[in-house]
C-alpha cells in the first residue's frame, strides 16, 4: 500500500512555542492530505484539509491562525501549532489519498504527539 | 454535515468466538465505507471497505454488510485471535471522510 511519513513521532514543548510537523507522501503525488487531532480513546477529528498550492480548508471551530497548514508541494504538508498551550496536547495524524483510487483509500502517517508543558 | 455512530465502545469476546461491530450514518449521500484498526500508538490501518452499490464484502475472517435503507454497516470478524484485539474505526465518505468514535475489542486468549 502507500506509505505516508510523519515526523516527529513525538514532541514535547514549552508553553508558548510553536511546532511543526511534517507529512509526506513517500510512493505517490497528493494533492490533497488531511490533519486529524486525536483525543486519548477518542475518534479521529478531522481538522483541515490541506491543498498543494492553495489554502487549507478548515473545519468548523478550527483556529485556522493556531494551526498553520502548508501544503508547498506534492508530496509534503506541515501543520505548525503556533504558540502551543497544554490544551494543544493531543494526538496529530495525517492522511492522504494516492490518485486513481478516486479518492478513497486513505493512508495514515504514524501520527504525532505533543505534549506541551 | 454526516454524523457517524458507532457501537460498542468496548467488545470484549473469548478467543475463537465471533465479534460483530455496528456504525449508522445520516447522510445518504455517501458513498463509501471503510473499516480502520488502530493499535496503541500506532496509525489506522485499513482493514476493509466497501462503496455503497454493494451489500457484503468479505476477506477471509473479515466481513462488512452495508444497509443502504437503514444506513447502517456493520463489521464482522469470525474466529477471533487475540492479536484481533484493537481499537476499530467505522467511517463513512462523501466528500469527506466522518469517523465514528471506535470500538476497543479485546480477544481474550
Amino acid at each position: 500500500g502507500a506509505v505516508v511519513s510523519q515526523h516527529p513521532s513525538r514532541v514535547i514543548c514549552k508553553s508558548g512555542t510553536s511546532v511543526k510537523i511534517e507529512c509526506r507522501s513517500l510512493d505517490f503525488q497528493a494533492t490533497t492530505m488531511f490533519w486529524y487531532r486525536q483525543f486519548p480513546k477518542q475518534s479521529l477529528m478531522l481538522m483541515a484539509t490541506s491543498n498543494e498550492g492553495s489554502k487549507a480548508t478548515y473545519e468548523q471551530g478550527v483556529e485556522k491562525d493556531k494551526f498553520l497548514i502548508n501544503h508547498a508541494s506534492l508530496t509534503l504538508s506541515t501543520l505548525t501549532v503556533t504558540s502551543a498551550h497544554p490544551e494543544d496536547s493531543s494526538f496529530y495524524i495525517c492522511s492522504a489519498t494516492p490518485p486513481l483510487t478516486t479518492n478513497e483509500k486513505l493512508f495514515f502517517g504514524s501520527g504525532t504527539q505533543l505534549s506541551v508543558l | 454535515g454526516e454524523n457517524v455512530e458507532q457501537h460498542p465502545s468496548t467488545l470484549s469476546v473469548q478467543e475463537g468466538d465471533s465479534a460483530v461491530i455496528k456504525c449508522t450514518y445520516s447522510d445518504s449521500a455517501s458513498n463509501y465505507f471503510p473499516w480502520y484498526k488502530q493499535e496503541l500508538g500506532k496509525r489506522p490501518q485499513l482493514i476493509i471497505d466497501i462503496r455503497s452499490n454493494v451489500g457484503e464484502k468479505k476477506d477471509q475472517r473479515i466481513a462488512v454488510t452495508l444497509n443502504k435503507t437503514a444506513k447502517h454497516f456493520s463489521l464482522h470478524i469470525t474466529e477471533t485471535q487475540p492479536e484481533d484485539s484493537a481499537v476499530y474505526f467505522c467511517a463513512a465518505k462523501f466528500n469527506k471522510f466522518y469517523f465514528g468514535s471506535g470500538t476497543k475489542l479485546n480477544v481474550k486468549p
